[in-house]
Order: structure tokens, then C-alpha cells, then sequence
């Protein structure tokens, strides 16, 4: 059963607009979440991560907001640029914050 | 920045072969990871280690085993590859729990 799930496989947008990307989980007991963007042949890049302690955390253009009841994360980007252009994957871990649970990512793609 | 090195980007074996993948950090970190990334499945984590000589499964260890004897360096092994293990490889380290995992940029194995 998929404890992180993103729902939406692509996401299209143009240059200058928002990008929103969402993940919803199910444990409960998930103490800490990261977005990472991956290029084609590349390594995962972390990106920007919040605690459940917080709900919101900002990084230049990308912002992570946390709805703990609703058990969902988003993350914004705005402006979007054509290099954002990447696969986009959510992580959950528990309070000991080792294992990540990864959801199986969403492709942005952004046009100029 | 922290560097997280992958011995191999692309790697091709025969199926029986006793296959050795290699990481190393430099970054001191105490955690490191090994994933696998597959189409519409994300990563899954094979097994992680939390200090030298240690280590814990994941969420699919099998047919896998690893070996941590310095803090730096993290192997994969597949005892006897098989085709259904052909996939992209992963590694990564993280400093302590609730911090961002690192990735290398990935071995594409393929097993024939």
C-alpha cells in the first residue's frame, strides 16, 4: 500500500506562472518531508523540506506548505522557469527522519 | 557540497554474476542508502546503514546484501543477478536523522 502518493503523473505550465505539485500520505506517524527534482540521468537533488512542526517553509522561488489534517503536502513554484523543467519527487519519514518513503514522482514540464 | 560518488554510471552483466556496486561520501555522514529507481514505481530502499558494520533492510532486500567496513564507503551486492534487477541504482547519504539525503548520480545496471 503507497504511504506517499502523487496523484498527478505530469504537470504542464508556462514560463512566469505557478507550478503546484501535490502529495498526499497516510501515515500518521511521518515526522518530516522533502521534495527533491531529478533530471534524466542524474541523482535525486534535494530542494526544500518542512517539519510537521511547521507549515510552511520557503526557499527563493519554492515554497512547501503542510496540511497535517488533511495529510498533504504541496509544493510552489513561482515563477516557473523552462529549467524547472524535471521530475518531481515527494518524501516522508518518521521521527527518527533516516528511511524515506518516496512517491513515485510528477513530471513538470515548463514552456516557454 | 557534499560529493556522493557512484563507482560506475552504466554497468552490463550476465545473469548468475555476482555484482558489486559501490559509494563512497565525503562528507563524513553517518547514514547512507542504497534505491532503486524503476518506471512508475519511484525509489524503494533496499537497505540503509546507520554506522560502520551496521545495517537495516528495506523495504525490498531481497536477493541483495551490503557491506559497510569504513564510514565512507557503502556496497551493494546482488549475490546472483537476475534480469528483474536490471534497474537504475541509487546511493545516497544523509549527516544524521531528519537531515536531506545526498544522492551520486546513479549506476544503470542491466543484466542480460
Amino acid at each position: 500500500d503507497q504511504q506517499v502518493k502523487q496523484n498527478s503523473p505530469s504537470l504542464s505550465v508556462q514560463e512566469g506562472r505557478i507550478s503546484i505539485l501535490n502529495c498526499d500520505y497516510t501515515n500518521s506517524m511521518f515526522d518530516y518531508f522533502l521534495w527533491y527534482k531529478k533530471y534524466p540521468a542524474e541523482g535525486p537533488t534535494f530542494l526544500i523540506s518542512i517539519s510537521s512542526i511547521k507549515d510552511k517553509n520557503e526557499d527563493g522561488r519554492f515554497t512547501v506548505f503542510l496540511n497535517k489534517s488533511a495529510k498533504h503536502l504541496s509544493l510552489h513554484i513561482v515563477p516557473s522557469q523552462p529549467g524547472d523543467s524535471a521530475v518531481y519527487f515527494c518524501a516522508a519519514s518518521d521521527q527518527a527522519g533516516t528511511a524515506l518513503i518516496f512517491g513515485k514522482g510528477t513530471t513538470l514540464s515548463v514552456s516557454s | 557540497d557534499v560529493k556522493v560518488t557512484q563507482s560506475s554510471r552504466y554497468l552490463v552483466k550476465r545473469t548468475g554474476e555476482k555484482v558489486f556496486l559501490e559509494c563512497v561520501q565525503d562528507m563524513d555522514h553517518e547514514n547512507m542508502f542504497w534505491y532503486r529507481q524503476d518506471p512508475g514505481l519511484g525509489l524503494r530502499l533496499i537497505y540503509f546503514s546507520y554506522d560502520v558494520k551496521m545495517k537495516e533492510k528495506g523495504d525490498i532486500p531481497e536477493g541483495y546484501s551490503v557491506s559497510r567496513e569504513k564510514k565512507e564507503r557503502f556496497s551493494l551486492i546482488l549475490e546472483s543477478a537476475s534480469t528483474n534487477q536490471t534497474s537504475m541504482y541509487l546511493c545516497a547519504s544523509q549527516f544524521r536523522g531528519n537531515q536531506p539525503q545526498h544522492f551520486g548520480d546513479g549506476t544503470r545496471l542491466s543484466i542480460l
